[in-house]
């Protein structure tokens, strides 16, 4: 099946710094990923939707400049968490849709999630 | 997109059939409806979807009903791996090319869990 990947699984970062995490669709172009949140006990929320070549519209409530989302390509997207401060910490999981075609399938799938901690 | 509702949670011997409950009364025409499901500390992942007929596949089954105002997912013979937080939800299929197609909305699930 298709494959949405994450990178890094987990991270552990100093309270004020920040944290890169990137999104892949292994075989399929996605000119559209979606990115989430996941608090302790609690369902997904979505974050922001992530356009290739143009700026990433963010859910109400979302920090746009917090949240910095980057779609350069047709198989990356990066979200880069911002001076992260402990309320940070959480499972952060993207997903992607193939928009070439290519799976014949516009199904939306998801990566396996990257847990932030911030200490 | 239709809101549904799910148990909290639900318990199922291992090999027995899992029959996972959905109510989505206020589902309009062109809604289908979603199954995923999200194993401890991973991303979710699809099952089945359906719009109006029953739909099967290497996974499972989703039984719907006539008037669609609720279905049901069935796991046939459920394992231990099967334990995980199932997710039932409603959405249109109607702009499968726009940019926010593929986005969606989570509630708060089913908690399966497969005991020996």
């Amino acid at each position: 099946g298709a494959v949405v990947s994450q990178h890094p699984s987990r991270v552990i970062c100093k309270s004020g710094t920040s944290v890169k995490i990137e999104c892949r669709s292994l075989d399929f172009q996605a000119t559209t990923m979606f990115w989430y949140r996941q608090f302790p006990k609690q369902s997904l929320m979505l974050m922001a939707t992530s356009n290739e070549g143009s700026k990433a519209t963010y859910e109400q409530g979302v920090e746009k400049d917090k949240f910095l989302i980057n779609h350069a390509s047709l198989t990356l997207s990066t979200l880069t968490v911002t001076s992260a401060h402990p309320e940070d910490s959480s499972f952060y999981i993207c997903s992607a849709r193939d928009s070439s075609g290519t799976l014949g399938n516009t199904e939306a799938f998801f990566g396996q999630g990257t847990r932030l901690t911030v200490v | 997109d239709a809101k549904t509702t799910q148990p909290t949670s639900m318990d199922c011997a291992e090999g027995r059939a899992a029959n996972l409950p959905c109510n989505h009364s206020t589902i309009s025409g062109n809604e289908y409806v979603y199954w995923y499901r999200q194993i401890h500390s991973q991303g979710p992942q699809y099952i089945i979807h359906g719009l109006k007929n029953n739909e099967t596949n290497e996974m499972a089954s989703l039984i719907i009903t006539e008037d669609r105002k609720s279905s049901t997912l069935i796991l046939p013979h459920a394992t231990l791996r099967d334990t995980a937080v199932y997710y039932c939800i409603v959405r249109s299929r109607r702009n499968a090319g726009g940019t926010s197609y593929g986005k969606l909305t989570f509630g708060q699930g089913t908690i399966l869990t497969v005991h020996p």
